[in-house]
Formats: C-alpha cells, sequence, structure tokens
C-alpha cells in the first residue's frame, strides 16, 4: 500500500526554464505535506512544507500547490539552476500520531541542463 | 560538531556477519529513525524511537534490530546481514510535535 507515489522516476529541465515534480497520495489524514531535497552522498534536507488547509506555499523560487480533491500535490522551481539537480522526495505527515512519522514517495531525479 | 552523524560511511560485509550502524545526535532530539533508501522504493522506515529506551517497528523492520539507551544515540544492527539489506540507510531526528526531520549523511552498506 504505497500512501505516497511519485510516478516521474525522472525530469530534464533547461536552465531558466520552469520543473514540475508531481506527487500523488491516498491517506486523506495527512496534515502535512512536506518536499525533501537528496544530493548524492549526502543525507535528504528539508525543502518546504505545506499545510492541508492550504492549497499553496511559496518560498523563493519553490512553490508548493495542493490539490486535495484530486489528493495531488506539486512543486514548482522557476526558474531552474544547475544546481537544483537532485532526487527530490514529497512525503506526508499524520497528526495526531505521536512520533512525527513520514511517508515518503519514491523519489524524482532532477536533472537541471546548463 | 552539532547536528546528527552516522558511522560508518561505507560498510562491506559478507552475508550471515552482524553489523551494527551508529547513528548520534547533538540537539537532543526525542524521536529518531532509521530509514532505508532503494531505488524505486523512495525511504522507507525500518524503526523509530520516541525516546530513550521506546522504539517501535516501522514499515521494514524484519532483520533489524535497534535500542536506544541514550538519547542521542540509535544505533541499527542487522543480526545476520543478507544481500537484500545491501542499501543506503539513513538515520534521522525530530523534536516532538514537529514533522520536520534531520537527516544524517547516510551510511552505503553493501553485502556481498
Amino acid at each position: 500500500d504505497q500512501q505516497v507515489k511519485q510516478n516521474s522516476p525522472s525530469l530534464s529541465v533547461q536552465e531558466g526554464r520552469i520543473s514540475i515534480l508531481n506527487c500523488d497520495y491516498t491517506n486523506s489524514m495527512f496534515d502535512y505535506f512536506l518536499w525533501y531535497k537528496k544530493y548524492p552522498a549526502e543525507g535528504p534536507t528539508f525543502l518546504i512544507s505545506i499545510s492541508s488547509i492550504k492549497d499553496k506555499n511559496e518560498d523563493g523560487r519553490f512553490t508548493v500547490f495542493l490539490n486535495k480533491s484530486a489528493k495531488h500535490l506539486s512543486l514548482h522551481i522557476v526558474p531552474s539552476q544547475p544546481g537544483d539537480s537532485a532526487v527530490y522526495f514529497c512525503a506526508g505527515f499524520q497528526g495526531g500520531t505521536s512520533y512525527g512519522k513520514l511517508t515518503f514517495g519514491q523519489g524524482t531525479i532532477l536533472t537541471v541542463h546548463p | 560538531d552539532a547536528g546528527i552523524t552516522q558511522s560508518p560511511r561505507y560498510k562491506i560485509t559478507e552475508t550471515g556477519r552482524q553489523v551494527t550502524l551508529m547513528c548520534h545526535q547533538t540537539w537532543s532530539h526525542s524521536y529518531m529513525f532509521w530509514y532505508r533508501q532503494d531505488l524505486g522504493h523512495g525511504l522507507r522506515l525500518i524503526y523509530y524511537s520516541a525516546a530513550a529506551d521506546i522504539t517501535d517497528k516501522g514499515e521494514v523492520p524484519d532483520g533489524y534490530v535497534v535500542s536506544r539507551s541514550k538519547t542521542e544515540n540509535f544505533p541499527l544492527t542487522l543480526e545476520s546481514a543478507t544481500r537484500s539489506q545491501t542499501s543506503v540507510y539513513f538515520c534521522a531526528s525530530t523534536l516532538a510535535g514537529t514533522y520536520e526531520q534531520y537527516f544524517g549523511p547516510g551510511t552505503r552498506l553493501t553485502v556481498t
């Protein structure tokens, strides 16, 4: 039972263009959604989050959109830069549980070409 | 250094051997987690701990053992390593009541 899915294993984008990474979920009890970024040989680092009661959250070049009716979220990176090349994981957080458990998707490899 | 560290960073072991991966954090976070990262599966939770001496199974706990005698340490032991346990292992921690987890740099384990 994959509660969080990233159906695109990879995405290739030209520098300066928009990158759109997608994520679908099945658990309607998630209270927050998070995006993590991971470079090779490093641990994932937190990028941006959104509450389930919001439909958009923006932080600089990064914007996350949430469509609850479709159980879909997306991360937009504008403009994309070569340093954005990394693996991106989306994750869902279900509040009410005491241990802060995150459920991750499979990840999408983003490559931004100069 | 402050933060969350893992050791060793790379490990090669043979099938059937016992191996322990170490995780240490300096933030006094109450919650700690072990994940494995495999192609096509993303990050899957192995075990987690809410505090010292409190641990529980995650999604893929079989073949692993954890302990947490001190808040800052959360070792993961493979009692009898199998090839299917070849993976990259990440430790993470978080404050109680928050959702953002902080990850260590990972341990790449190869079981031959």
